[in-house]
């Protein structure tokens, strides 16, 4: 089955840096990478996603990038502010045209130092 | 509608006790999930039901039990559960194709006593 590996598991930047978290997968037939936020007692919330046919994708401060040869992708938040502090998890399925279940990583916790 | 309702949002039950969690959404998915995450770790996915047929059970012991009597709704009935089976429990949805949509409810907290 699928493994994914994220790292760091603690990130601590200053306010307005940037912050990254990079993930590896294991099954190369893996097409769909989700990255979620979850603040203490919540869900987890998708906050982007990017599917094996793009290499990159860019919704305002949140960028993930995708390098499907080396399988690996990665999380970047530019201008990070107090908010953004929480665990974030990186996640890899392989719908294979159907419903599958998502294999996350172990979590980052994202600490925002003002 | 664009939720996941999970109810009830904590239960308490003892191990000997049968209680059901409850799912429901109204946006069109077919394919609906539980997940179970224990603090500060991932969730870990338990079973799929893709257009109400379960179609991956992940090992779980069979004190937990799904069900899926229609496209909009989702339960996991507990029986004789053990004090390690605390957890937040998730329910998800997905459209049935390439997982677009992808949509977590806001969970369960469940404490076995």
């Amino acid at each position: 089955g699928e493994n994914v590996e994220q790292h760091p598991s603690t990130l601590s930047v200053q306010e307005g840096d940037s912050a990254v978290i990079k993930c590896t997968y294991s099954d190369s037939a893996s097409n769909y990478f989700p990255w979620y936020k979850q603040e203490l007692g919540k869900r987890p919330q998708l906050i982007i996603d990017i599917r094996s046919n793009v290499g990159e994708k860019k919704d305002q401060r949140i960028a993930v990038t995708l390098n499907k040869t080396a399988k690996h992708f990665s999380l970047h938040i530019t201008e990070t502010q107090p908010e953004d502090s929480a665990v974030y998890f990186c996640a890899a399925s392989s719908s294979g045209g159907g419903a599958d279940g998502l294999t996350f990583g172990k979590g980052t916790h994202l600490i925002i130092q003002p | 509608d664009t939720e996941v309702t999970q109810t009830p949002k904590h239960l308490v039950m003892g191990m000997t006790n049968k209680k059901s969690l409850k799912c429901e959404q109204h946006m069109g998915h077919r394919a609906m999930y539980w997940y179970k995450q224990k603090a500060k770790k991932p969730p870990e996915l338990m079973f799929v039901y893709s257009y109400e047929k379960l179609s991956i059970n992940e090992s779980v012991p069979s004190r937990f039990s799904p069900e899926c009597p229609n496209s909009s709704l989702l339960n996991l009935h507990l029986h004789a559960l053990q004090p390690e089976d605390s957890a937040l429990y998730l329910c998800a949805s997905s459209l049935w194709t390439e997982n677009y949509g992808y949509t977590f409810g806001s969970g369960t907290r469940l404490t076995v006593v």
